[in-house]
């Protein structure tokens, strides 16, 4: 399966703190995403890596992507309690697909 | 218009009833995918539109399920003789070009299906 699997499922943290989730995959891709969910609401795109970059930042968010082990990992620096969301890495191959998600909660 | 838009945003059925779920995708997109979401689960793709055609369909779950997009803009998703596990989140996503290389996709708030 093409999909990501996420971990953890659950991360609690207080604000401030950095957030790290991982994601892994099993076959070859394109690139692979992440995307954020606030409750009730549809995904947003968060950041994209291509499988020849090995890390990329937008903000407070760093991505790393390690295409000799099918992982990345999702970096979010000082969280915000706004950052309380759900996180999902979706690997592209011939399809974006989305595994479990990172349920995030950052306490104020 | 400025994003993708789905309605309705609620949609409580009986069991056996037949529903019709619409997605007005961002102008100009090529791209139309339609993912299930059960509660606490990531999407699950359903189908792929690229303008009209239906090029890929395999994640939808039975012949109850059916998705159109006629004029290669608006989408419908059409769910006949609803059951209680069809109950789910449909998220429609859009994306500027065609393909499945791994575009980025954007999301519509999605419509939340509650079956009795």
């Amino acid at each position: 399966s093409q999909q990501g699997e996420e971990d953890p499922q659950a991360l609690s943290i207080q604000e401030g703190e950095n957030a790290t989730m991982n994601c892994s995959y099993k076959t070859s891709i394109n690139n692979l995403q992440w995307y954020r969910q606030n409750s009730g609401r549809g995904l947003v795109h968060l950041i994209l890596i291509r499988s020849n970059e090995r890390e990329k930042h937008s903000g407070r968010l760093r991505v790393t992507l390690d295409t000799s082990k099918k992982s990345s990992s999702l970096l979010i620096t000082a969280s915000r309690a706004a950052d309380t969301a759900s996180y999902f890495c979706a690997p592209a191959g011939n399809m974006l697909t989305f595994g479990g998600g990172t349920r995030l909660m950052v306490k104020p | 218009g400025a994003g993708v838009s789905q309605s309705p945003r609620y949609k409580v059925a009986k069991r056996g009833q037949d529903v019709a779920l619409r997605c007005d995708p961002i102008s100009g997109h090529v791209s139309l995918f339609w993912y299930q979401q059960a509660l606490g689960q990531g999407p699950e793709f359903l189908t792929y539109f690229q303008n009209e055609a239906q090029l890929d369909k395999s994640g939808l779950p039975s012949d109850r399920f059916f998705a159109e997009r006629p004029e290669g803009s608006v989408s419908t998703l059409k769910i006949q003789r609803t059951q209680q596990e069809d109950s789910a989140v449909y998220l429609c996503a859009s994306s500027l070009a065609g393909g499945t290389k791994g575009e980025k996709l954007f999301f519509g708030s999605g419509t939340q299906l509650s079956v009795l």
